[in-house]
């Protein structure tokens, strides 16, 4: 079974502070791990995968597979950035492969 | 390009009623998926479909949801009957191919109300 976790429901944080949100997950293969956003009033949305190894709105996450965790850093963050954001993995194989989100993350950014 | 339609926005039912929702994919994405986000948690997938076809339904629950995508393209979820533990967002996503590699696009949701 896949699992994924994000164990803080809130993060604030001060603007130009850095901010990591935290993702751990369980698969006994080699997942894709991603990160999706969802900003007030607007649409779930992909920010970032692991396989791309892209910089997107100034947030990175590296795959830690010896941890298992997958965790989204930022080193200055923004006002802009306050909104929720999810960690989903997705298995490579047969029904696997579909995406199974964490309970998700509430980021603030203060200013 | 479109992005994927809900509709919906809003519903408020009864309890043991029934109610039923509409998704339009992005054109020429094959996979189509429901997921059901209940108020605090993570969206947990539902359904998903490759074409007209079922791919996985093992967290339907089948004595009051069903799903069908005739011709491939829209799909309709409906619940009959409602219990009040279905009030969440319903999610409708979309994808050129099945796996998250490419990434979903989801639409804005339908959110539900059983009272």
């Amino acid at each position: 079974a896949q699992r994924v976790t994000q164990p803080e429901k809130l993060l604030s944080v001060f603007k130009g502070a850095p901010v990591e949100l935290k993702c751990n997950y369980s698969y006994s293969g080699s997942p894709e791990l991603f990160w999706y956003v969802q900003y007030s009033r607007q649409r779930l949305q992909l920010l970032l995968r692991h396989i791309s190894r892209e910089s997107i709105k100034g947030f990175t996450a590296d795959l830690n597979k010896g941890e298992t965790s997958f965790h989204l850093k930022k080193p200055f963050a923004q006002e802009e950035d306050s909104a929720m954001y999810y960690c989903a993995l997705s298995g490579t194989s047969g029904s696997a492969r579909q995406l199974t989100f964490g309970s998700g993350t509430q980021l603030t950014v203060l200013p | 390009e479109a992005g994927v339609a809900q509709s919906p926005r809003y519903k408020i039912i009864e309890k043991r009623q029934s109610v039923a929702f509409w998704c339009n994919p992005i054109s020429g994405h094959a996979t189509l998926y429901w997921y059901q986000q209940i108020l605090g948690q993570g969206p947990k997938l539902l359904i998903q479909f490759q074409n007209n076809g079922v791919v996985d339904d093992s967290q339907l629950p089948k004595d009051r949801f069903s799903a069908e995508r005739l011709k491939g393209v829209d799909s309709t979820l409906k619940i009959q009957p409602a219990k009040l533990e279905d009030s969440a967002v319903y999610l409708c996503a979309s994808s050129f191919s099945s796996g998250g590699n490419y990434g979903y696009t989801f639409g804005s949701g339908t959110r539900l109300t059983v009272v």
